[in-house]
């Protein structure tokens, strides 16, 4: 299985900056995913991210918001812009594992914004 | 169409015992049906997952049964023990367009010794 990494783990911000969450997988890998987890609750997608495409975003994510770069087949970065405390979650990146499409996920990026 | 209702939302069980958590799904595209394990403060990690072409699929102590004709499936893990404490997330993904998973609502498993 894919062995997925994130920088930061952690990070405290304060409001009105951006935090750029960096995700790198040990393969090559087509289709990467952002997710955002709150606290105490289920993980929602932000957006899809395919090497070479512009992200999908998912209803209520917008780009200006959550910009994603995805250079190549083993990294991606997701930025959180102007934050606010709503903001505050758990952002996991993960990965899709061909054949079986099986997906994999990052430890994760918790992040509170004050 | 796209939700996946899980149940129940927490779970007690004793050591030994079997630990049963539902989920349901209404999209008959989902062909593909995960589920996952948390600890705090972990990414979730897969445990088991399975296709419509099986009624049940083992790995362990682990246990998926589906039911395609109801759209309902669930997991059963078998002589709980207190390491299985964890929250569990049922999935559901589509092999044509929208691949990304959706996660049903969570259940916090509790096992006692």
């Amino acid at each position: 299985s894919a062995v997925i990494s994130q920088k930061p783990s952690r990070d405290i911000c304060q409001r009105g900056t951006s935090l750029t969450i960096q995700c790198q997988v040990d393969s090559q890998v087509t289709m990467m995913f952002w997710y955002r987890q709150q606290p105490g609750q289920s993980l929602t997608l932000i957006a899809t991210a395919n090497q070479g495409s512009e992200a999908t975003y998912e209803s209520g994510f917008v780009i200006d918001k959550f910009p994603i770069s995805r250079p190549n087949l083993t990294f991606s970065t997701l930025t959180v812009s102007n934050m606010s405390p709503e903001d505050s979650s758990i952002y996991l990146c993960s990965v899709e594992d061909p054949p079986w499409r099986e997906q994999y996920f990052g430890p994760g990026t918790r992040l509170t914004v004050t | 169409q796209q939700q996946v209702k899980q149940s129940p939302q927490s779970l007690i069980v004793q050591k030994g015992g079997i630990s049963i958590i539902n989920c349901a799904y209404e999209n008959t595209a989902f062909d593909y049906f995960p589920w996952y394990q948390q600890f705090p403060g972990k990414g979730p990690a897969l445990l088991i997952a399975i296709r419509p072409d099986v009624s049940e699929k083992k790995e362990g102590r682990f246990t998926i049964s589906f039911n395609k004709s109801a759209k309902q499936f669930s997991l059963h893990i078998m002589d709980s023990q207190p390491g299985d404490s964890a929250t569990y997330f049922c999935a559901a993904s589509m092999d044509t367009g929208r691949r990304a998973l959706t996660f049903g609502s969570g259940t916090r498993l509790q096992v006692q010794p």
